[in-house]
């Protein structure tokens, strides 16, 4: 199915593990973004990539790694995860960040740190 | 730094209209957002309007801009229960990235 599928759904994980969130699109957009989305700040950008081998960090990249080796895939990793963590992450599409085109989000991971 | 602010909540009855307030900073922005986001799923874009214009409307939505109090409204005719959603501002940023309001949680009493 055409579209932006994130995995797992639901994660909970315990302090200091590692955990990858997976991120797959089916359009070949260029950009891809991860967001964490928490109550009362809205959305914050963690990591984005204008194509594949470039990432470049957002506004809250601390604790977090990403990768891009294929234009369709972008996987989030929290290295040591802590609960501050805890949160919902989305992932983003786009075909550019110019004019008027739209983001497209997948529906998101909700992520519980123990 | 740039900014988006909005209201956390708002409580319409249904069958009245919604008016979603937002302000914003970076009056060099070309174009604004509005997202909508149901429960359980990830954001949807519901409508946009270029810096350059006053008013965009798309059957029940209506878009206002005021540049010069850097103010954007989205107004819902005959709000739906299916309407109930959080609706989120942005505008795209110096750096072409998009700057995120809080999200309005819009509440439809029946």
């Amino acid at each position: 199915d055409a579209g932006i599928t994130q995995s797992p759904r639901y994660k909970i994980t315990e302090t200091g593990r590692q955990v990858t969130l997976m991120c797959h699109q089916t359009w070949s957009h260029s950009y891809m973004f991860w967001y964490r989305q928490d109550l009362g700040h809205g959305l914050r950008l963690i990591y984005y990539s204008a194509a594949a081998d470039i990432t470049d960090k957002g506004e809250v990249p601390d604790g977090y790694v990403v990768s891009r080796s294929k234009t369709e895939n972008f996987p989030l990793t929290l290295e040591s995860a802590t609960r501050s963590q805890t949160s919902v992450y989305f992932c983003a599409s786009s075909d550019t960040v110019y004019g008027n085109s739209p983001l497209h989000f997948g529906n998101g991971t909700r992520l519980t740190v123990t | 730094g740039e900014d988006v602010e909005q209201s956390l909540f708002l409580s319409v009855r249904e069958g009245d209209s919604s008016v979603i307030n937002c302000t914003y900073t970076d009056s060099s922005s070309t174009y604004l957002y509005w997202y909508k986001q149901e429960p359980g799923a990830g954001l949807q874009l519901l409508t946009y309007i270029f810096s350059n214009m006053d008013m965009k409307q798309d059957q029940r939505l209506t878009v206002l801009l005021n540049k010069k109090d850097k103010h954007l409204s989205l107004r819902i005719a005959d709000t739906q229960t299916g309407d109930s959603a959080i609706y989120f501002c942005a505008e795209r940023g110096s750096n072409y990235q998009l700057i995120w309001g809080a999200g309005t949680k819009l509440i439809i009493k029946p």
